[in-house]
């Protein structure tokens, strides 16, 4: 069984610019989590989307946003990128209970 | 708030050397608490999910425990490629599905 990916690996940017990241969840889970791990703090909650609507957000601002597709695919959104958005992006899916992650999207602002 | 406390921060042992590696926890009510396992530059592989107080799940080397505030993950005669990361974290019912992660503890076993 296929488990949770995400694209691009990698991603450079530089302040001020959008970077869009996505992810395709385990075959039959409809929630979708995404979460930050920058360096030093761990990971972070950021947004779950279950059924196509978001359900939770954390302690971020209006410009992380996301949505989620049809096919429970879901795509993570930063706007006016800053340096400290610089980390790990891991989105996990689950259908109850137990949340998989995927490998993560490094992004790196410049 | 929410908080999970992970201890100690990074731990080396010898291949064989058994440890036990502590989460503490305060949640307004525990929905579950998580064990994961992460390799430099990955994402966190699942280990274990335990429910409620008195708990105990066992995975080859490892076996996590529950209590009313705090978990252990045990590992007995841990080997080199035991050697990661591992993540605990807490979901609060009040906070939907979202899991709250300590910080890690960081291990290391040499031959």
């Amino acid at each position: 069984e296929a488990g949770v990916t995400q694209s691009p690996t990698h991603l450079i940017k530089t302040r001020g610019q959008q970077a869009t990241l996505r992810c395709s969840p385990i075959s039959g889970h409809t929630s979708v989590y995404w979460y930050q791990q920058a360096l030093g703090l761990g990971l972070q909650f950021l947004l779950w989307y279950d059924e196509g609507e978001e359900r939770n957000r954390g302690n971020f601002p209006p410009r992380f946003s996301g949505r989620q597709f049809p096919n429970y695919s879901s795509e993570l959104n930063v706007n006016a990128l800053e340096l400290e958005d610089s980390a790990l992006y891991l989105c996990a899916s689950s259908f109850a209970g137990e949340q998989f992650f995927g490998p993560g999207t490094r992004l790196t602002v410049l | 708030e929410d908080q999970v406390t992970q201890s100690p921060e990074a731990l080396r042992l010898q291949e064989g050397e058994s440890s036990s590696l502590n989460c503490s926890y305060t949640v307004s009510g525990l929905r579950g608490l998580f064990w994961y396992r992460q390799d430099p530059g990955k994402g966190p592989e699942f280990l274990f999910t335990l429910y409620s107080a008195g708990e105990e799940k066992e995975k080859e080397r490892l076996k996590a425990t529950l209590t009313k505030k705090e978990s252990f993950l045990h590992i007995t005669a841990p080997k080199p490629e035991d050697s990661a990361t591992y993540l605990c974290a807490v979901q609060a019912w009040d906070s939907g599905y979202a899991l709250n992660f300590g910080k890690g503890t960081s291990l290391l076993v040499t031959p």
